[in-house]
């Protein structure tokens, strides 16, 4: 069964810093994976996706993320974090008929 | 701007009573999904639809919960009696599923429906 876990359930950047979330996941077949945001009183919304495309996956709001067969990973970075970056952020993985959720990773940013 | 649209936003009501939430995917999807989300258990699945067919409600406790899709633009989900700890967000997700792939290439959600139970 296709699986993610997150590592650190809160990270904590000074703005203008890097931001590196972590992903890791396991999966029988070739993987779509996806990172989602969810700010404060709203629904989760799209950041990227894998598709087995590039390796390297740009997405909205200068984030990117590279998934690594090798490493089973597909980690969040951003060169510069932003204070409007401070939010919930899921990996997720597709599996039989349902996209597989990881338990969230909480960025916040420090001015 | 085609969205997931979720009613209510927002219930208040107390223990025992009946709590219907609503959701309105994006026309054209064919899988919706109902997620609850809490603090200490995170972003749980409780029940997924394809094609207004119900897949998996195996996240749901099923004495007191239920799903179903009266017709393509309209997905509900009831809590019969409600109970405290049925308080959480409760999120609808729609996406479309093709030939090429058993599982939607991305899923749009709703705003939620912040359900409290006294």
């Amino acid at each position: 069964a296709q699986s993610v876990t997150q590592l650190g359930s809160h990270v904590s950047v000074s703005e203008g810093a890097l931001v590196l979330l972590r992903c890791n996941y396991s999966s029988s077949v070739p993987p779509y994976l996806f990172w989602y945001v969810q700010y404060p009183n709203q629904g989760l919304q799209l950041l990227l996706k894998y598709t087995s495309a590039a390796t390297l996956v740009k997405g909205i709001n200068g984030f990117e993320a590279e998934f690594k067969k090798s490493e089973t990973s597909f980690h969040l970075t951003k060169p510069s974090a932003h204070m409007s970056d401070a939010a919930e952020y899921f990996c997720a993985v597709s599996g039989r008929s349902k996209l597989v959720f990881g338990a969230g990773t909480i960025l916040r940013v420090k001015s | 701007d085609a969205r997931v649209t979720q009613t209510p936003r927002h219930k208040v009501t107390e223990m025992g009573q009946e709590v219907t939430m609503r959701c309105q995917p994006i026309l054209g999807h064919n899988t919706v999904f109902w997620y609850r989300q809490t603090m200490m258990q995170g972003l749980e699945l409780l029940a997924y639809f394809r094609n207004r067919a119900p897949l998996d409600d195996s996240g749901m406790p099923k004495d007191r919960f239920s799903a179903e899709m009266p017709d393509a633009t309209l997905a509900t989900l009831k809590i019969q009696p409600s109970e405290p700890r049925d308080s959480a967000v409760y999120f609808c997700a729609s996406g479309l599923v093709t030939l090429l792939s058993s599982a939607p290439g991305e899923l749009f959600f709703g705003e939620g429906s912040r359900l409290t139970v006294l």
